[in-house]
This record gives C-alpha cells, sequence and structure tokens, in this order.
C-alpha cells in the first residue's frame, strides 16, 4: 500500500538558516504530493502541492519539488524564520482520496 | 479553499461520557473525514462521512465507538462515545477540494478526557 516516510525530527534551526525536511513515498499509482503545516493549537495548513513528477510546487518562501526517479518530495526553504515553527507533514492522495502522512517533522527556529 | 469550522474547539469530559463534534462547511463539497491525532503523532483516518448513507469506516473504528452522521453536502458530525482518557487526542474534519486529491482541515477539536 501507499506510505510516506519523513525526517525524524525535531529539527532547530537558527534564524535566517537553510531548511531541508526529507520526505520519501511508496505509491502504486500516481500519486499527488503535499506538504501541510501545523502551528501550534491549530489545525493543518495546505502549504504546497504537486500533481505530477518534475512538478515544482511553492508558498510563502517553501518549495518542493516532485522526484518521480528518487520517489521523493523534499521540503526546503532558503532562511527561515522564527515565525516558521510548526510541526510539517508530507502527504500523498490517490484517485480515491485515500491520504496518507509521514510522521511530521517539528521545526523550532530560533531567533 | 473553503472554510471549515468545527465545534466545539475543546473540551474536557468526564470517563464514560459522549461527546458530539460538529464540522460546517461553507459550500458544498462531495466527501468529507474525520481524522484522529493523538498527542504528538500523525492524523490517522477514522473514517468517511457519506452524504445520505452510512459512514465508511478504516481498520480498527467501529461505528459503535465513533457514530457520524452526514445529513447534507456541508455538515457532518462525529460523536465519541463511552470515552475513555485513551480517546484524548485532536479531532480533524476535512473536505475533498476541487483538485489534485487534495484536502482542506478544520480547526481541530481538542478532546480531553479524564
Amino acid at each position: 500500500g501507499n506510505s510516506v516516510t519523513q525526517m525524524e525530527g525535531p529539527v532547530t534551526l537558527s534564524e535566517e538558516a537553510f531548511l531541508t525536511i526529507n520526505c520519501t513515498y511508496t505509491a502504486t499509482g500516481y500519486p499527488s504530493l503535499f506538504w501541510y503545516v501545523q502551528y501550534p493549537g491549530e489545525g493543518l495548513q495546505l502549504l504546497l502541492k504537486a500533481t505530477k513528477a518534475d512538478d515544482k510546487g511553492s508558498n510563502k518562501g517553501f518549495e518542493a519539488t516532485y522526484r518521480k526517479e528518487t520517489t521523493s518530495f523534499h521540503l526546503e526553504k532558503g532562511s527561515v524564520q522564527v515565525s516558521d515553527s510548526a510541526v510539517y507533514f508530507c502527504a500523498l492522495s490517490e484517485w480515491n482520496n485515500d491520504m496518507r502522512f509521514g510522521a511530521g517533522t517539528r521545526l523550532t527556529v530560533k531567533p | 479553499s473553503a472554510v471549515i469550522s468545527q465545534k466545539p474547539s475543546r473540551d474536557i469530559c468526564q470517563r464514560g461520557t459522549s461527546l458530539t463534534i460538529q464540522c460546517q462547511v461553507d459550500s458544498q463539497v462531495t466527501m468529507m473525514f474525520w481524522y484522529r491525532q493523538q498527542p504528538g503523532q500523525s492524523l490517522t483516518l477514522i473514517a468517511t462521512a457519506n452524504q445520505g448513507s452510512e459512514a465508511t469506516y478504516e481498520s480498527g473504528f467501529v461505528i459503535d465507538k465513533f457514530p457520524i452522521s452526514r445529513p447534507n453536502l456541508t455538515f457532518s458530525t462525529l460523536t465519541v462515545s463511552n470515552m475513555s482518557p485513551e480517546d484524548s487526542s485532536i479531532y480533524l474534519c476535512s473536505v475533498s477540494g476541487t483538485s489534485a486529491y487534495e484536502q482542506f482541515f478544520g480547526p481541530g477539536t481538542r478532546l480531553t478526557v479524564l
């Protein structure tokens, strides 16, 4: 079955540092890939998505590229801010709306 | 994207009681889902709420414990029945988007069972 594996946390960075959170997936078909963000005390917000190989999703300075050859969808940001502190979830979904989530990676950005 | 609200936002309940959580969407949606997020964990799908028919439950979740209603295309409820401390979690509803198999989530209901 489909599954998502993402980098274990927690991750602690200083402000303006470069961020990478690794995500790899296993899928039988052609899934869409997502990154969701959960700020403290809130629900999940869709951060970005990609629907096919080589697509790049981007939003708020974050980006991720759908790499079919490596089955990966790593999240990157060039310069993190304190306000980026949150839990980040990688996810995939196919035609049947069966969405699978990674374990989540907690990011803390220190001033 | 759809605007989703949940009530209550949080509650503290006694063991053995039941709590009904409401999920309201500002537009008609095809699919609605209920998830559980245990403390510090990822999301686990409880069931898909089907309009006009019984919900479809995932393995490990049963209707007697988590009855679900979906009377129309904008509203659903999840009841957590005969609660125990192990039911302390965040319960989230989500709805399907219009493209790319995406889902949009409500703010969640934070449940503590004493």
